[in-house]
């Protein structure tokens, strides 16, 4: 079956540091999410990516789909305390609306030491 | 624009008990629907999804079911919950490339 890993699984950065997380697929996809989840909420989308090597940026946010369209990455440049929370990739296949079954990595638990 | 409505945010059921938690969007047709639960602190678990009225796709065998009685309505049941039932329940949605979340539903069986 389909394997989806997501690492780290866990960090504690200094507030300033930058970050790192990815995730590899044993398939391929034509579209990456990734999401924040903070305590208690429903997971936020952060950056959707659309094309094999396509870098996009949300702020301090960098996202890459990678070019054999089975990982991505995921950076935060400058950590602050607020960025604290879970993150999840999201990879998808999705054909003009059909359906597309959304599955999650497992997350990466970011807690920023103050 | 699109709005995603779950509830109850909260829930506490003894065991036994049945389970209806709802789930609404508005701003769109015909969306894809899923339910996920969630374990403290773990990973999102897809529990059930649905392209289309009447249409349900189950992803893990359990004491749930759910059901899409309208276009833009999910609801998750269960006739008896189990202690196991505890957790964040999250309904989404999409239509093609991105997904949104309701706010979640937290399940405490007691």
């Amino acid at each position: 079956g389909q394997q989806l890993n997501q690492s780290p699984q866990s960090m504690f950065i200094q507030e300033g540091e930058d970050v790192s997380m990815n995730c590899t697929s044993s398939s391929i996809f034509n579209t990456w999410l990734w999401y924040k989840q903070d305590p208690g909420e429903g997971p936020v989308l952060l950056i959707a990516l659309y094309k094999a090597g396509e870098l996009t940026s949300n702020g301090r946010l960098t996202a890459q789909f990678g070019i054999t369209r089975k990982d991505s990455f995921l950076n935060i440049s400058a950590s602050i305390p607020s960025d604290v929370g879970i993150y999840f990739c999201a990879p998808k296949d999705h054909y003009g609306g059909s359906q597309g079954n959304l599955i999650f990595g497992k997350g990466t638990k970011l807690s920023v030491k103050p | 624009s699109q709005t995603i409505h779950q509830w109850p945010a909260t829930l506490v059921q003894p065991v036994g008990s049945p389970l209806s938690l709802e789930c609404t969007v508005e701003g769109t047709s015909n969306p894809n629907l899923y339910w996920y639960r969630q374990a403290a602190g773990r990973g999102l678990q897809l529990l059930f999804y649905s392209v289309g009225i009447g249409q349900i796709s189950s992803e893990v065998p359990q004491n749930l079911s759910a059901s899409r009685p309208q276009d833009r309505q999910f609801i998750l049941s269960s006739k008896k919950l189990l202690l196991s039932d505890s957790g964040f329940y999250l309904c989404a949605w999409d239509r093609g490339a991105e997904a949104f979340f309701g706010q979640g539903t937290r399940l405490t069986v007691v």
